[in-house]
């Protein structure tokens, strides 16, 4: 079963916004438990986090990454979502969101729940 | 932020034993034991299989252990089946609430 689902443009033009949502079923985040993740993955090339972004509204990001990344939320749909701004062919690739998360009383560290992937080109 | 350190490959028969290094530093796998191991077959979306001191997730079989010494992690898959031949990524907190992943070791079952 899916629970988690990337959405978005799959083709971005360099120095343009790349844009995806990540859609999640009902009921599979507890928003006082999880954050929504961000990883990357260039192809034929290993994992890089992005971010992520708690469900009362807080994120986190990688370093290298915060200038140009915005992640924002919205319970209300079921969603969060992912902005990189300023994009070059260096940020081509598979972008999954996951479901972060904690054991009991600890915050999230854990991915447990990844989306299927979406891939993202940038070409003009 | 470094990515941690993993081997490129190992390889192993099947029925053996191999191991998997994730070196660190003081300020992630150092200092906090929130280290999580993933298996990715090609095409696929990664997989969690162990995370903290030595968990698995419902489902993920027993011969894959998790273990921690100073700065460096490390995952050992017992009985290797040639199943298991995959991609496994470390990934661990790494202060100011950021996490850093490993750059991934390919298992080949020979």
């Amino acid at each position: 079963q899916v629970h988690l689902q990337e959405s978005g443009p799959g083709l971005v033009k360099p120095s343009e916004t790349l844009s995806l949502t990540c859609n999640v079923s009902r009921g599979f985040i507890n928003r006082n438990s999880h954050y929504g993740g961000w990883i990357r993955q260039p192809p034929g090339k290993g994992l890089e986090w992005i971010g992520s972004i708690s469900f009362t509204g807080s994120p986190y990001h990688n370093p290298s990454l915060r200038s140009r990344v915005t992640l924002l939320v919205d319970e209300s749909k079921n969603q969060f979502s992912l902005k990189l701004t300023s994009v070059t062919a260096a940020d081509t690739g598979f972008y999954y969101c996951a479901r972060h998360s904690g054991e009991p009383g600890m915050a999230p560290y854990f991915f447990d729940s990844w989306g299927q992937g979406a891939l993202v080109t940038v070409s003009s | 932020q470094s990515a941690l350190t993993q081997p490129a490959s190992v390889s192993g028969s099947p029925g053996q034993s191999v191991t998997i290094s994730c070196a660190g530093a003081s300020n992630n796998i150092g200092t906090y034991s929130l280290v999580s191991w993933y298996q990715q077959y090609p095409g696929k979306a990664p997989k969690l299989i162990i995370f903290g001191s030595n968990q698995r997730p419902s489902g993920v079989s027993t011969r894959f252990s998790g273990s921690k010494s100073g700065n460096t992690a490390s995952l050992t898959i017992s009985g290797l089946q040639s199943e298991d031949e995959a991609d496994y990524y470390c990934c661990s907190y790494a202060e100011r609430s950021t996490f850093v992943f490993g750059g991934g070791t390919k298992v080949t079952v020979l």
